[in-house]
């Protein structure tokens, strides 16, 4: 299995405080995602990073903000969490454009 | 807008049985499909095609690429309980770093 730890797994906050996810990879990749998956639309692209210092918005990027100052990390911060944020989110890696992407295990957040 | 679309949503079958799952898609740039198995956590990969891999195989398992009509197609065979899941699959573009996932189809297998 691809090397990829998200952290906290679970968690639960208030609306209105701010949050920060945290990927970590062990495989040296360059190209690191956050989604978001909620019933009956699947996976959403949040934002994603090409290297260190270099990231883009996706989809549904409204809300979040990231950081990667390290390769092997990548933040996601939610700056005023809001209960529409309430998802479960998936960090990815891959090693290029169009090539598998290996997925963290998940961080389950609920925003009450 | 690129989109990739799954079909069935879901599926109810029983041990034995085949199952083919759909997956049309519009992305531009295309440069792969990728299928995925995503149980109670992480989607874990299963198969890439491009166009120099338009069919794969691993044991049960197995999809083609039609790129001139743009579907992908997953096939299990002899299926199993083991085999209950959600299934994705996503469209990789050249030249973006993007992935862009159909809502999945659930599958149930009944003992």
């Amino acid at each position: 299995d691809a090397g990829i730890t998200q952290s906290p797994r679970h968690k639960v906050t208030e609306t209105g405080t701010p949050v920060t996810l945290r990927c970590h990879q062990t495989e040296n990749h360059r190209y690191m995602y956050w989604y978001r998956q909620d019933p009956g639309h699947g996976l959403r692209l949040i934002h994603y990073s090409y290297g260190v210092k270099d990231t883009d918005k996706g989809e549904v990027s409204d809300g979040y903000s990231v950081s990667r100052s390290k390769t092997e990390d990548f933040l996601l911060t939610l700056e005023s969490a809001t209960s529409s944020q309430t998802s479960v989110y998936f960090c990815a890696i891959t090693t290029g454009w169009g090539t598998e992407a290996f997925f963290g295990q998940g961080t389950r957040l609920t925003v009450v | 807008e690129d989109k990739v679309v799954q079909s069935p949503l879901s599926l109810v079958v029983h041990e034995g049985d085949t199952v083919t799952l759909n997956c049309s898609y519009e992305v531009t740039n295309f440069r792969s499909l990728l299928w995925y198995k995503q149980e109670k956590k992480a989607p874990t990969f299963l198969f890439m095609l491009t166009s120099s891999g338009i069919e794969k195989k691993s044991g049960r398992l197995s999809s083609i690429l039609d790129k001139k009509e743009l579907f992908s197609i997953l096939n299990i065979t002899a299926t199993q309980t083991g085999d209950s899941a959600v299934y994705l699959c996503a469209g990789g573009t050249s030249g973006t770093y993007k992935y862009i996932f159909g809502t999945g189809t659930r599958l149930k297998v009944l003992a």
